[in-house]
Protein backbone atom coordinates (compact mmCIF):
# COMPACT_ATOMS: atom_id res chain seq x y z
CA UNK A 1 0.00 0.00 0.00
CA UNK A 2 1.25 3.29 -0.69
CA UNK A 3 1.28 6.55 1.35
CA UNK A 4 1.90 10.01 1.36
CA UNK A 5 2.32 11.77 4.66
CA UNK A 6 2.27 15.87 4.83
CA UNK A 7 2.95 16.72 8.61
CA UNK A 8 2.39 20.14 8.02
CA UNK A 9 -1.04 21.13 8.07
CA UNK A 10 -0.76 24.55 7.89
CA UNK A 11 2.39 27.40 7.81
CA UNK A 12 1.95 30.94 7.90
CA UNK A 13 4.90 33.44 6.36
CA UNK A 14 5.27 37.03 6.03
CA UNK A 15 5.88 38.13 2.21
CA UNK A 16 9.47 37.49 0.83
CA UNK A 17 10.33 34.80 3.33
CA UNK A 18 11.23 31.14 1.88
CA UNK A 19 8.89 28.16 2.77
CA UNK A 20 9.57 24.70 2.54
CA UNK A 21 6.51 22.57 2.45
CA UNK A 22 7.50 18.84 3.66
CA UNK A 23 6.22 15.64 1.65
CA UNK A 24 7.39 12.02 2.72
CA UNK A 25 6.09 8.99 1.15
CA UNK A 26 5.94 5.29 1.65
CA UNK A 27 5.78 2.62 -1.18
CA UNK A 28 6.51 -0.85 -1.87
CA UNK A 29 7.71 -0.37 -5.78
CA UNK A 30 10.72 0.51 -6.90
CA UNK A 31 9.27 2.44 -9.83
CA UNK A 32 6.96 5.67 -8.64
CA UNK A 33 6.21 8.56 -9.28
CA UNK A 34 5.76 11.43 -7.42
CA UNK A 35 4.18 14.92 -7.97
CA UNK A 36 3.22 18.24 -6.26
CA UNK A 37 -0.73 19.84 -7.20
CA UNK A 38 -1.59 23.42 -5.93
CA UNK A 39 -4.97 24.71 -5.01
CA UNK A 40 -6.00 28.65 -5.18
CA UNK A 41 -9.11 29.67 -3.15
CA UNK A 42 -10.64 28.80 -6.88
CA UNK A 43 -10.44 25.44 -5.95
CA UNK A 44 -8.64 24.02 -9.17
CA UNK A 45 -5.93 21.70 -9.11
CA UNK A 46 -2.99 22.78 -10.62
CA UNK A 47 0.10 20.54 -11.59
CA UNK A 48 3.41 22.01 -10.41
CA UNK A 49 6.08 19.28 -10.93
CA UNK A 50 6.29 15.00 -11.40
CA UNK A 51 9.24 13.37 -11.10
CA UNK A 52 9.85 9.73 -11.14
CA UNK A 53 12.01 7.42 -8.68
CA UNK A 54 15.22 6.80 -10.42
CA UNK A 55 15.74 11.10 -11.22
CA UNK A 56 16.92 12.18 -7.48
CA UNK A 57 18.09 15.55 -8.93
CA UNK A 58 16.79 18.96 -7.83
CA UNK A 59 14.76 21.21 -9.62
CA UNK A 60 14.19 24.67 -9.91
CA UNK A 61 11.87 26.58 -11.82
CA UNK A 62 12.05 30.08 -11.15
CA UNK A 63 10.90 30.54 -7.26
CA UNK A 64 10.12 26.88 -6.82
CA UNK A 65 12.63 24.21 -6.59
CA UNK A 66 12.36 20.62 -4.98
CA UNK A 67 14.39 18.19 -2.99
CA UNK A 68 13.70 14.68 -4.15
CA UNK A 69 15.42 12.23 -1.27
CA UNK A 70 15.03 8.86 -1.60
CA UNK A 71 17.03 7.44 1.13
CA UNK A 72 14.32 9.39 3.65
CA UNK A 73 11.70 8.70 1.09
CA UNK A 74 11.20 12.81 0.73
CA UNK A 75 10.22 14.41 -1.66
CA UNK A 76 10.21 18.76 -0.59
CA UNK A 77 9.08 21.96 -1.56
CA UNK A 78 10.51 25.09 -1.41
CA UNK A 79 8.96 28.50 -2.38
CA UNK A 80 11.86 31.34 -2.48
CA UNK A 81 10.73 34.72 -1.65
CA UNK A 82 7.33 33.70 -0.97
CA UNK A 83 4.22 36.22 -2.74
CA UNK A 84 1.06 36.52 -1.77
CA UNK A 85 -0.62 34.85 -5.04
CA UNK A 86 1.57 31.74 -3.60
CA UNK A 87 -1.25 30.82 -0.86
CA UNK A 88 -2.67 28.14 -1.42
CA UNK A 89 -3.52 24.63 -0.92
CA UNK A 90 -0.06 21.95 -1.51
CA UNK A 91 -0.63 18.15 -2.39
CA UNK A 92 1.92 16.01 -2.48
CA UNK A 93 0.49 12.94 -4.57
CA UNK A 94 2.11 9.40 -5.27
CA UNK A 95 2.19 7.18 -8.14
CA UNK A 96 3.21 4.14 -8.41
CA UNK A 97 3.79 2.00 -12.11
CA UNK A 98 3.68 -1.63 -10.58
CA UNK A 99 0.00 -3.79 -10.34
CA UNK A 100 -3.19 -2.61 -11.25
CA UNK A 101 -2.20 1.47 -10.05
CA UNK A 102 -2.50 2.59 -13.50
CA UNK A 103 -1.62 6.13 -12.62
CA UNK A 104 -4.20 6.66 -9.82
CA UNK A 105 -2.91 9.48 -7.51
CA UNK A 106 -2.80 9.03 -3.63
CA UNK A 107 -2.74 12.22 -2.15
CA UNK A 108 -1.13 13.73 1.02
CA UNK A 109 -3.50 15.52 3.27
CA UNK A 110 -2.76 19.05 1.74
CA UNK A 111 -0.62 21.60 3.42
CA UNK A 112 -2.11 25.40 3.46
CA UNK A 113 -0.07 27.86 2.83
CA UNK A 114 -0.86 31.67 3.85
CA UNK A 115 1.14 34.54 2.88
CA UNK A 116 0.89 38.02 4.65
CA UNK A 117 1.77 40.98 3.32
CA UNK B 1 -7.37 26.26 -17.93
CA UNK B 2 -6.76 22.31 -17.98
CA UNK B 3 -9.23 22.00 -20.93
CA UNK B 4 -11.29 19.24 -19.08
CA UNK B 5 -14.78 20.44 -17.93
CA UNK B 6 -17.01 19.37 -15.37
CA UNK B 7 -20.85 19.95 -15.22
CA UNK B 8 -22.14 21.14 -13.34
CA UNK B 9 -19.87 23.33 -11.43
CA UNK B 10 -22.47 23.45 -8.20
CA UNK B 11 -25.13 21.00 -7.08
CA UNK B 12 -27.33 21.25 -4.00
CA UNK B 13 -29.80 18.21 -3.23
CA UNK B 14 -31.58 16.74 -0.65
CA UNK B 15 -30.87 12.94 1.44
CA UNK B 16 -32.10 9.85 -1.03
CA UNK B 17 -31.74 11.92 -4.41
CA UNK B 18 -30.21 10.86 -7.35
CA UNK B 19 -27.57 13.24 -9.18
CA UNK B 20 -24.97 12.48 -12.22
CA UNK B 21 -21.53 14.55 -12.62
CA UNK B 22 -20.60 14.85 -15.63
CA UNK B 23 -17.10 15.18 -17.38
CA UNK B 24 -15.23 15.90 -20.83
CA UNK B 25 -11.20 15.24 -20.37
CA UNK B 26 -9.07 16.85 -22.90
CA UNK B 27 -8.60 16.78 -26.49
CA UNK B 28 -6.85 13.76 -27.27
CA UNK B 29 -7.10 12.02 -23.68
CA UNK B 30 -8.07 8.49 -23.36
CA UNK B 31 -8.39 7.92 -19.36
CA UNK B 32 -10.60 9.84 -16.57
CA UNK B 33 -9.98 9.69 -13.34
CA UNK B 34 -12.82 10.68 -10.87
CA UNK B 35 -11.61 12.06 -7.07
CA UNK B 36 -13.46 12.99 -4.12
CA UNK B 37 -12.15 16.15 -2.17
CA UNK B 38 -13.69 15.96 1.35
CA UNK B 39 -12.58 17.80 4.70
CA UNK B 40 -12.55 14.50 6.75
CA UNK B 41 -11.44 12.35 4.13
CA UNK B 42 -9.00 14.24 1.87
CA UNK B 43 -8.39 14.06 -1.86
CA UNK B 44 -9.75 10.36 -3.04
CA UNK B 45 -9.09 8.42 -6.06
CA UNK B 46 -12.51 6.78 -6.78
CA UNK B 47 -12.56 5.13 -10.42
CA UNK B 48 -10.69 5.41 -13.43
CA UNK B 49 -11.80 4.67 -17.33
CA UNK B 50 -9.63 4.12 -20.32
CA UNK B 51 -11.08 4.26 -23.88
CA UNK B 52 -14.58 3.22 -22.53
CA UNK B 53 -13.06 0.76 -19.73
CA UNK B 54 -13.01 0.58 -16.33
CA UNK B 55 -9.06 0.66 -15.28
CA UNK B 56 -8.42 0.71 -11.51
CA UNK B 57 -11.37 0.65 -8.48
CA UNK B 58 -10.52 3.07 -5.16
CA UNK B 59 -12.38 3.98 -2.07
CA UNK B 60 -15.64 4.14 -4.77
CA UNK B 61 -19.09 3.22 -2.75
CA UNK B 62 -21.45 0.69 -4.15
CA UNK B 63 -23.83 3.80 -4.13
CA UNK B 64 -21.92 5.42 -6.91
CA UNK B 65 -20.87 4.37 -10.60
CA UNK B 66 -19.59 5.47 -13.22
CA UNK B 67 -19.06 5.20 -17.04
CA UNK B 68 -17.00 6.18 -19.72
CA UNK B 69 -19.02 6.46 -23.18
CA UNK B 70 -17.67 6.49 -27.05
CA UNK B 71 -16.98 9.73 -27.25
CA UNK B 72 -14.45 9.63 -23.81
CA UNK B 73 -16.70 11.70 -22.27
CA UNK B 74 -17.27 9.77 -18.11
CA UNK B 75 -20.53 10.82 -15.79
CA UNK B 76 -20.48 10.12 -12.64
CA UNK B 77 -23.62 8.46 -11.08
CA UNK B 78 -24.45 9.27 -7.12
CA UNK B 79 -27.55 7.67 -5.38
CA UNK B 80 -29.48 7.23 -2.25
CA UNK B 81 -27.40 10.49 -1.55
CA UNK B 82 -26.31 10.82 2.26
CA UNK B 83 -25.15 14.28 3.94
CA UNK B 84 -21.74 12.40 3.89
CA UNK B 85 -21.46 12.77 0.36
CA UNK B 86 -21.39 16.52 0.25
CA UNK B 87 -17.83 17.17 -0.86
CA UNK B 88 -16.11 18.31 -4.21
CA UNK B 89 -15.75 15.94 -7.18
CA UNK B 90 -12.91 16.22 -9.53
CA UNK B 91 -12.30 14.56 -12.95
CA UNK B 92 -8.71 14.33 -14.25
CA UNK B 93 -7.73 13.08 -17.59
CA UNK B 94 -4.52 11.54 -18.75
CA UNK B 95 -2.96 10.57 -22.28
CA UNK B 96 -3.09 7.10 -21.74
CA UNK B 97 -3.52 6.51 -18.18
CA UNK B 98 -0.63 5.24 -16.59
CA UNK B 99 1.26 5.90 -13.62
CA UNK B 100 3.59 9.17 -14.56
CA UNK B 101 1.25 10.60 -16.75
CA UNK B 102 0.37 13.98 -16.03
CA UNK B 103 -3.21 14.57 -14.84
CA UNK B 104 -5.00 17.21 -15.63
CA UNK B 105 -8.09 18.60 -13.44
CA UNK B 106 -11.55 19.78 -14.39
CA UNK B 107 -13.09 22.60 -12.12
CA UNK B 108 -14.92 20.49 -9.96
CA UNK B 109 -18.29 19.48 -9.14
CA UNK B 110 -18.92 20.94 -5.70
CA UNK B 111 -21.77 18.83 -3.91
CA UNK B 112 -24.13 19.58 -1.26
CA UNK B 113 -26.85 17.29 0.00
CA UNK B 114 -28.54 19.01 2.50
Amino acid sequence: AQKVTQAQTEISVVEKEDVTLDCVYETRDTTYYLFWYKQPPSGELVFLIRRNSFDEQNEISGRYSWNFQKSTSSFNFTITASQVVDSAVYFCALSNAGGTSYGKLTFGQGTILTVHP
Amino acid sequence: DSGVTQTPKHLITATGQRVTLRCSPRSGDLSVYWYQQSLDQGLQFLIQYYNGEERAKGNILERFSAQQFPDLHSELNLSSLELGDSALYFCASSSIGLAGNEQFFGPGTRLTVL
